[in-house]
Parts: C-alpha cells; structure tokens; sequence
C-alpha cells in the first residue's frame, strides 16, 4: 500500500546549524509530495510541494526534491532558527486519488536551540 | 479570520457518552476532509465530502462514527457511544476543487478525552 516514513525524532539542533529530515515513500503511480510544519498550539500548515519528479519544493529557506529514483523527499535547511522548532510531516497523495487525500508520516519533532 | 475553523477545540467526555464536532471550511473550498491524530503520529484520513456528498471512508472510520456535510458548507463528525481509544485530535481540512495537487488548508482540531 501507500505509506510515507520519516527519520524519528526530536532532533535537536544549535541555531544556525543545517537540517536534514529524511522522508521516504512508497507509492502506486506517481504521487504529489508534500511538507507540512505543525507549530505549538498551531494547525498543520503547507510548508512545500513537487508534484512531479526531480522538482523542488522550497519555502522560507527549506528546500526538498522529488527524487522518484530513491523514493526520497528530504527536507533540508542550511541554517535553521529557534523560530523552526516544529513538527515535521512528510506526505503524499497519489496521482490516482482524485479525492486527494493526504497520506503522512509519523513525524519528526525539531527542536533548535539558541 | 478566513481560514479553516472547529469548534469545540478540546472536549472532555465519559466513556459510552456522544460527541459531536464541528467544522467549517473556507468559504469558497468544495471539498472537506477529516482526519485524526494521535499522539506522536501523523495524521490519518478518515472521510472526504466534495459539496455535499461524502465520496470516500476509511476502514478506521467505523459505524459509530458519521459525518454529514447536510449543505456542502460545513460538516459535522458525530462519534457514538466514545471509548477510550477514540481519544485523539481530530482535523478537519478544506480545498478546491481541481487538480490533486491542490493545497489541503487544515483546521487547529478538536482534542478528545475519553475518561
């Protein structure tokens, strides 16, 4: 079936340190890969997409690529900031699913010290 | 405020008892979706209405769980006769319709507590 893995967290990491959250996934198809960020006492907001392969999604300095060779999409930054302490989930939705519908990882919790 | 929103944000109730959550979506988004989440996971789809009509279901979604989308504006998520495991947070999204691609702008959830 379709499902998404992430690297477990919390990670924590210095300020200004750079970020990589590894997501891979399995899928039928040709699925849309998102990022959504989940900040305390927040709602899941969209951090990036790519829709097809070797795109890259970036936003707010994050960057990841569409790499369907690998069935990755991992989340970098070059230097992250206390203000990116968060929830991290990966997701896909598959190209046949015309309702759309998310599937996510379990997550991985950041933490960024200053 | 324009975006995604839920009401109660968090309920306290007894095993056995009925709940009943609400979700209204961004005015001009056809489809709804809920999904819910549990500690330490992500979040996971339970059903998806485009107007009023509800397309698709999860196996998680079982027959004490209904929801209703009556207008195709907002919905509601009813859970009969709670148990404990049914605690989680519970989200509610809206989009466009159109392509799959389409942004999925979430709610901050409703949290329920079984006691």
């Amino acid at each position: 079936g379709n499902s998404v893995t992430q690297m477990e967290g919390p990670v924590t990491l210095s300020e200004e340190a750079f970020l990589t959250i590894n997501c891979t996934y399995t899928a039928t198809g040709y699925p849309s890969l998102f990022w959504y960020v989940q900040y305390p006492g927040e709602g899941l907001q969209l951090l990036l997409k790519a829709t097809k392969a070797d795109d890259k999604g970036s936003n707010k300095g994050f960057e990841a690529t569409y790499r369907k060779e690998t069935t990755s999409f991992h989340l970098e930054k070059g230097s992250v900031q206390v203000s990116d302490s968060a929830v991290y989930f990966c997701a896909l939705k598959t190209s046949n699913n015309q309702g759309g519908k998310l599937i996510f990882g379990q997550g991985t919790e950041l933490s960024v010290k200053p | 405020d324009t975006g995604v929103s839920q009401n109660p944000r968090h309920k306290i109730t007894k095993r056995g008892q009925n709940v009943t959550f609400r979700c209204d979506p961004i005015s001009e988004h056809n489809r709804l979706y809920w999904y819910r989440q549990t500690l330490g996971q992500g979040p996971e789809f339970l059903t998806y209405f485009q107007n009023e009509a509800q397309l698709e279901k999860s196996r998680l979604l079982s027959d004490r769980f209904s929801a209703e989308r009556p207008k195709g504006s907002f919905s509601t998520l009813e859970i009969q006769r709670t148990e404990q495991g049914d605690s989680a947070m519970y989200l509610c999204a809206s989009s466009p319709s159109g392509t799959t691609h389409n942004e999925q702008f979430f709610g901050p959830g409703t949290r329920l507590t079984v006691l």
